[in-house]
């Protein structure tokens, strides 16, 4: 079956260093989402990528969803402390009804 | 628009009970998705259902079962419990579900499931 893996799984930064969490299916995709859960909360969602080489930014995070749609990377620029959290890329499949396949995130902790 | 809805918050089991939780989609989301969330393991996919019909399911045992109602409210059941069925369930909605196509999932606040 589809297996989506996130690398890294826990990452550690100062305040205002950058960060980078990369996706990897390992089928082809007909779009990736980007979700972030905080501390004691539930996944939010964050963006979707539909098209191959697909870049959206969201003030200081840069989405990139790869030429071959089977993988994605989420930057963030300068963190912040309230950049803590969990974040989780999504995959789903190609065909109508494919599941939502979740990496097993990276863990993102910023230090003041 | 309300949120998706969750209960019981937190439910405190033993070994060999059974367990049902339930979940309120955002009004108008047809789509009912189940994830078990374990640390170090992610959000497992349970099961998925559309208009009462179950889409797809994830690889769990039978022990794991769901269904959806006419409302779109959705219920999932865990029979026999084991120590191992610790964890927060979650469950998300979304408009549609199909790929490609309305289908950012919307995610409730969960269930904490303890299984003493």
């Amino acid at each position: 079956g589809q297996q989506v893996m996130q690398i890294p799984q826990y990452q550690h930064v100062q305040e205002g260093e950058d960060f980078t969490t990369y996706c990897n299916s390992s089928t082809t995709l007909s779009n990736i989402q980007w979700y972030k859960q905080r501390p004691g909360g539930h996944p939010v969602f964050l963006i979707q990528l539909v098209k191959s080489g697909e870049v959206k930014k969201q003030k200081r995070l840069t989405f990139q969803f790869g030429e071959a749609k089977k993988n994605s990377s989420l930057h963030i620029t300068a963190t912040q402390t309230t950049d803590v959290g969990t974040y989780f890329c999504a995959g789903r499949g190609s065909s109508g009804y494919s599941t939502l396949t979740f990496g097993k995130g990276t863990m993102l902790l910023v230090s003041p | 628009k309300a949120g998706v809805t969750q209960t019981p918050r937190y439910l405190i089991k033993t070994r060999g009970q059974q367990v049902t939780l339930s979940c309120s989609p955002i009004s108008g989301h047809r789509s009912v998705s189940w994830y078990q969330q374990t640390p170090g393991q992610g959000l497992q996919f349970l099961f998925e259902y559309f208009s009462e019909t179950q889409r797809n399911k994830g690889n769990f045992p039978g022990r794991f079962s769901g269904r959806q109602f006419s409302n779109s409210r959705s219920e999932m059941n865990v029979s026999t419990l084991e120590l191992g069925d610790s964890a927060l369930y979650l469950c998300a909605s979304s408009l549609a579900g199909i790929a490609g196509v309305n289908n950012e999932q919307f995610f409730g606040p969960g269930t904490r499931l303890t299984v003493l």
